[in-house]
């Protein structure tokens, strides 16, 4: 699985657009895009998915560069309660064994002010 | 509502105890996962289980057990817990479709003193 790199810390006005990168330069091409978020100790959260096209949900977009090697989260309109830790995660489609395995790095903590 | 149930919420233990928690899901997936979370730290995969009867090690899986009886249930049982255990852990699923992706339960956080 590819390795990913994301800031450690990041700031964002509430009501302004929060844009979270991520480096993934080792990426192949069967690799999809995850993004999680962990809010204070909950369990993390779901928030979108992708493999090289732009994608956009009710929570949020994510935007893939034409080479793939990084992509960036973007909340368009940050409220307090998007303050968490947010994962960028790189797993190959097609697991062996019947199993999904995402692999959590330290993620990015996102503090949104108001 | 559906979702993925962990109990307890909150355990201490003496080293050298034995504890089992509970993971339970009410959402008919196949796949099943326990993981940890240590402070300022991502989650490590400890275990999981890719269908009712087979399980497998994940990352970090020495000190632990798993037993996944039936689809519904993947139990997480330390034998002989040591300080090092202290952490959080989180039980999850993984769903197609609606529920694309993991599902955490809100994890059990243990102390061994």
């Amino acid at each position: 699985d590819a390795k990913t790199t994301q800031p450690p810390s990041m700031d964002c006005a509430e009501g302004r657009a929060a844009n979270l990168p991520c480096n993934h330069s080792t990426i192949s091409g069967n690799e999809y895009v995850y993004w999680y978020r962990q809010i204070h100790s909950q369990g993390p959260q779901y928030i979108i998915h992708g493999l090289k096209n732009n994608e956009t949900n009710e929570m949020a977009s994510l935007i893939i560069t034409e080479d793939r090697k990084s992509s960036t989260l973007i909340l368009p309109h940050a409220t307090l309660r998007d303050t968490a830790v947010y994962y960028c995660i790189v797993r190959a489609a097609g697991f062996s064994g019947g199993y999904n395995k995402l692999i959590f790095g330290a993620g990015t903590r996102l503090a949104v002010h108001p | 509502n559906a979702g993925v149930t962990q109990t307890p919420k909150f355990q201490v233990l003496k080293t050298g105890q034995s504890m089992t928690l509970q993971c339970a899901q009410d959402m008919n997936h196949n796949s099943m996962y326990w993981y940890r979370q240590d402070p300022g730290m991502g989650l490590r995969l400890i275990y999981y289980s890719a269908s009712e009867g087979t399980t497998d090690k994940g990352e970090v899986p020495n000190g632990y057990n798993v037993s996944r009886l039936n689809k519904r249930e993947f139990s997480l049982r330390l034998e002989s817990a040591a300080p090092s255990q202290t952490s959080v852990y989180f039980c999850a699923n993984w769903g197609q479709g609606p529920n694309y992706g993991y599902t955490f339960g809100s994890g059990t956080r243990l102390t061994v003193v």
